[in-house]
């Protein structure tokens, strides 16, 4: 085991209502990416923060945003869900500066 | 565009064969490269991670072989077993950003 928690670990949402997924990062690690993952297909980067700012974003619209807590605990928040917002959303959770980078078990949202 | 290409997108190896995946990339400003194993319904665990200062890199039963050169980079698992059916990712990343690529994925079957 990360030592990387996400919850909740299943979700099924209608099209059009927002979600919020939640993260615990590894004790010690100050930096929290979210990554997307398709079926059949390898994480794509949302986006990460570090010292509770966004700090990098990948090719998603704002209706994905996220926060990060004191504690380094982190929440994604997607907004007018739509079907291909189906997928495992995964926490990686890092120490700003070293290379290795530890993901949670992730969350799989449906869409419907 | 994808800056990670993976193949091949299965495989299927005999009980203490030797498993290959291979991993090309685009980008020359990649110089951290780790490789993932990923089970059913869990988020992708960090296997080994090479770095392009080496040629070869060896873990265990694991060893990624690189060529910089080239561009190109492929893990090695040697004395297959059942237990190493999974999928594996390849990725990349840019030292100092902590945005990881992937590449597509190899499902691996390890028949006895």
């Amino acid at each position: 085991e990360t030592g990387v928690t996400q919850s909740p670990t299943h979700l099924i949402k209608t099209r059009g209502q927002q979600v919020t997924l939640r993260c615990s990062s590894q004790s010690g690690h100050n930096t929290v990416s979210w990554y997307q993952q398709a079926l059949g297909q390898g994480p794509q980067f949302i986006f990460q923060y570090y010292r509770e700012e966004e700090n990098g974003r990948g090719n998603f619209p704002p209706r994905f945003s996220g926060l990060q807590f004191p504690n380094y605990s982190s929440e994604l928040n997607v907004n007018a869900l739509e079907l291909d917002d189906s997928a495992l959303y995964l926490c990686a959770s890092s120490l700003v500066g070293n290379t290795e980078a530890f993901f949670g078990q992730g969350t799989r949202l449906t869409v419907v | 565009q994808q800056q990670v290409k993976q193949s091949p997108q299965s495989l299927i190896v005999q009980k203490g064969g030797i498993s290959i995946i291979n991993c090309a990339y685009e980008n020359t400003a990649f110089d951290y490269f780790p490789w993932y194993q990923q089970f059913p319904g869990k988020g992708p665990a960090l296997l080994i991670a090479i770095r392009p200062d080496v040629s070869e890199k060896k873990e265990g039963r694991f060893t990624i072989s690189f060529n910089k050169s080239a561009k190109q980079f492929s893990l090695h698992i040697m004395d297959s077993q059942p237990g190493d059916s999974a999928t594996y990712f390849c990725a990349a990343r840019t030292i100092g950003n902590e945005k990881l690529t992937f590449g597509t994925g190899t499902r691996l079957t390890i028949i006895p």
